[in-house]
């Protein structure tokens, strides 16, 4: 079985230049979460998907940061206009049917975005 | 709000020891994470424990949950170096759409 894709693996890029990542959930997932780890620190949920709506994201910046994921399936995340402090890990992570109690969270293997 | 708060954020120990990091979140919390992270990679799953009391095992790693100290564990058995890694663990959100809080991580270095 295939794994979460994420694409690019690295980015660099001048601060208020935009940048975006996309993410291929593994088959048959309807839930898809993007999530940023600064280095040294956990995991924040930026925004959840169930199939191709919105669950929570209460905690994006939507000043410059946005997401889809219009056919349910595959996802972006945009930033526009980056600014120095978005340098991070940009995760993808999906789950089966429901998102449930026994669901686990398969991750990607991250973009690794660099602002300077 | 939930926090979830791991210690000790780092640990370097020798081969064969044993050791223990603790996992504690600050409200109600019915399931919990632990996650594996080696460097420049990305989180591997390592348990999933459901209840109060739950406890389950894979080789040399051990997790356990207490819901009403609101603490788990993750031990480490005569530890060998392929384990050396960033250990995570999550809680789930009581109420929402199983959201994960993630602690900072405990960076585990094991020499040989």
């Amino acid at each position: 079985e295939a794994g979460v894709a994420q694409s690019p693996r690295y980015k660099i890029i001048e601060k208020r230049q935009s940048v975006a990542f996309w993410c291929n959930p593994i088959s048959g997932h309807a839930t898809l979460y993007w999530y940023q780890q600064i280095l040294g620190q956990g995991p924040k949920l930026l925004i959840q998907f169930q199939n191709n709506g919105v669950v929570d994201d209460s905690q994006l910046p939507k000043d410059r940061f946005s997401a889809e994921r219009l056919k349910g399936v595959d996802s972006t995340l945009k930033i526009q206009p980056a600014k120095l402090e978005d340098s991070a890990v940009y995760l993808c992570a999906s789950t089966g049917t429901s998102g449930g109690p026994r669901e686990t969270q398969y991750f990607g293997p991250g973009t690794r975005l660099l602002v300077l | 709000e939930l926090k979830v708060e791991q210690n000790p954020l780092f640990l370097s120990m020798q081969e064969g020891k044993n050791y223990t990091i603790y996992c504690n979140y600050s409200t109600t919390s019915d399931r919990l994470y632990w996650y594996r992270q080696d460097p420049g990679k990305s989180l591997e799953s390592l348990f999933v424990l459901l209840s109060n009391g739950a406890v389950k095992q894979e080789g040399r790693l051990m997790a356990s949950l207490d819901t009403k100290a609101r603490l788990s564990t993750l031990h480490i058995t005569a530890a060998v170096h392929d384990l050396s890694a960033t250990y995570f663990c999550a809680a789930v959100v009581v109420g929402s759409n199983y959201q994960l809080i993630w602690g900072a991580g405990t960076k585990l270095i094991i020499k040989p």
